[in-house]
């Protein structure tokens, strides 16, 4: 059973413009929402996280923004830069409940055009 | 920073063979490692979580008797692929939580890919 699930699986920008990725989720008890960045061959490496009393948080160029009563989340990249054609990855977890197991949603490959 | 890292970076064996991977929390403690599988453009997937000086909890469908784990230290877990087939071909991915650090800290290592014969 997916329990995240990810949506463009594969999106192409322009350098410049705005990458958006979206997730929803079926457990109200996930409690820790992180998105992944991985480029090939590599091992994923925390970009930004937030919790569910936060709607909207946001570091340099990415920002997650966050629904609770429709249990999504989204990630967006601002300025998108050639540089970060990677695969993103959402996950959530139960960390009091379940001691920070990640569920990741399947991830997107995101390509930008120079 | 908080760094992970994986020994061997990549390991090539013959089928029925067991091959051992290593994760290690070089700059801090950790007393939960985490196993994943990747496939080729695929998504994590979680194998098992890895307390130190217990025994380690699969998931479903994860055979406890083919992919060993010892987390024998604060620093150090591993993993054993044992009597490998092809199929277990994969990228193995680890990561640690820091001991007192933030619960939902996760800092992952840099993968080993197994290419079994």
């Amino acid at each position: 059973q997916q329990q995240v699930k990810q949506s463009p699986q594969s999106l192409i920008v322009q350098k410049g413009g705005i990458s958006i990725i979206n997730c929803a989720y079926e457990n109200t008890a996930f409690d820790y929402f992180p998105w992944y960045q991985q480029f090939p061959g590599k091992g994923p490496a925390l970009l930004i996280a937030i919790r569910p009393d936060v709607s909207e948080k946001k570091e340099g160029r990415f920002t997650i923004s966050f629904n609770k009563s429709a249990k999504q989340f989204s990630l967006h990249i601002m300025d998108s830069q050639p540089g970060d054609s990677a695969t993103y990855f959402c996950a959530a977890s139960l960390i009091k409940a379940a001691g920070n197991k990640l569920t990741f949603g399947g991830g997107t490959r995101v390509l930008v055009k120079p | 920073g908080a760094v992970v890292s994986q020994h061997p970076s990549r390991v090539i064996c013959k089928s029925g063979t067991s091959v051992k991977i290593e994760c290690r929390s070089l700059d801090f403690q950790a007393t939960t490692m985490f196993w994943y599988r990747q496939f080729p453009k695929q998504s994590l997937m979680l194998m098992a979580t890895s307390n130190e000086g217990s025994k380690a909890t699969y998931e479903q469908g994860v055979e406890k008797d083919k992919f060993l784990i010892n987390h024998a230290s604060l620093t150090l877990s591993t993993l054993t692929v044992t009597s490998a087939h092809p199929e277990d071909s994969s990228f193995y991915i680890c990561s640690a939580s820091p001991a007192g650090g933030a619960q939902d800290t996760q800092y992952f290592g840099p993968g080993t890919r197994l290419t079994v014969l």
